[in-house]
């Protein structure tokens, strides 16, 4: 039973556009919510996670949403950069520090 | 600081065989966890530890096991390997796995059996 889903797996942006990835979930329980960069032969690297308690956080360029109603989560990168090419994942935790993650976003920006 | 380093980076193994898998955390960071990582499955959280103790188990079989050291360091363990076990084994450590720290991975063990 996928709790995370990330229902686009890949994603083109114009260079300086804005990307905006998006996750869904079905767990009202979950409490914190991360976003990954991941690229190929490496681990994920965390960008930006944001409170069930918050509907926004910002660092930077990385702007992430929670919209609870919803269940719906999403990150905006603006501008979009050619280095920002990488698979995107979405996580969730639910009880002490156990995440469920989405499938990934490929992320492609076009120069 | 160093990052989460996972040992060793690829490993093959035959069908029926254990194999044992190596991660050192981010130094001052007390709770490790381990995921797996499949092309169709994204990323399974297998278990995690805190103070030597396993806190959470994901829905994995018994054939996966771990500990964690008094210093931190953990290991994972999968005896009598199945072809369906080769996959991508990510180790994460975070501060205290309670409050809303973060998950730091390493790069990853990728296991292949054959």
């Amino acid at each position: 039973d996928q709790q995370v889903k990330q229902n686009s797996p890949s994603l083109s942006v114009q260079e300086g556009r804005i990307s905006i990835l998006n996750c869904d979930y079905t767990n009202s329980m979950f409490d914190y919510f991360l976003w990954y960069k991941k690229y190929p032969a490496e681990g994920p690297t965390f960008l930006i996670s944001i409170s069930s308690i918050k509907d926004k956080n910002e660092d930077g360029r990385f702007t992430v949403f929670l919209n609870k109603s919803a269940k719906h989560l999403s990150l905006h990168i603006v501008p979009s950069q050619p280095g920002d090419s990488a698979v995107y994942f979405c996580a969730a935790r639910i009880t002490g520090n156990q995440f469920y993650f989405g499938t990934g976003t490929s992320l492609t920006v076009i120069p | 600081k160093a990052g989460v380093t996972q040992t060793p980076r690829y490993l093959i193994k035959t069908r029926g065989q254990q194999v044992t898998l190596s991660c050192s955390p981010i130094s001052g960071h007390r709770s490790v966890s381990w995921y797996q990582q499949t092309p169709g499955q994204g990323l399974q959280f297998l278990f995690e530890y805190f103070s030597e103790t396993q806190r959470n188990k994901g829905n994995f079989p018994g054939r996966f096991s771990g500990r964690q050291f008094s210093n931190s360091r953990s290991e994972m363990n999968v005896s009598t390997l199945e072809l369906g076990d080769s996959a991508l084994y990510l180790c994460a450590s975070s501060l205290t796995g309670t409050s809303n720290s973060p998950l730091h991975f390493g790069n990853g063990t990728r296991l292949t059996v054959t």
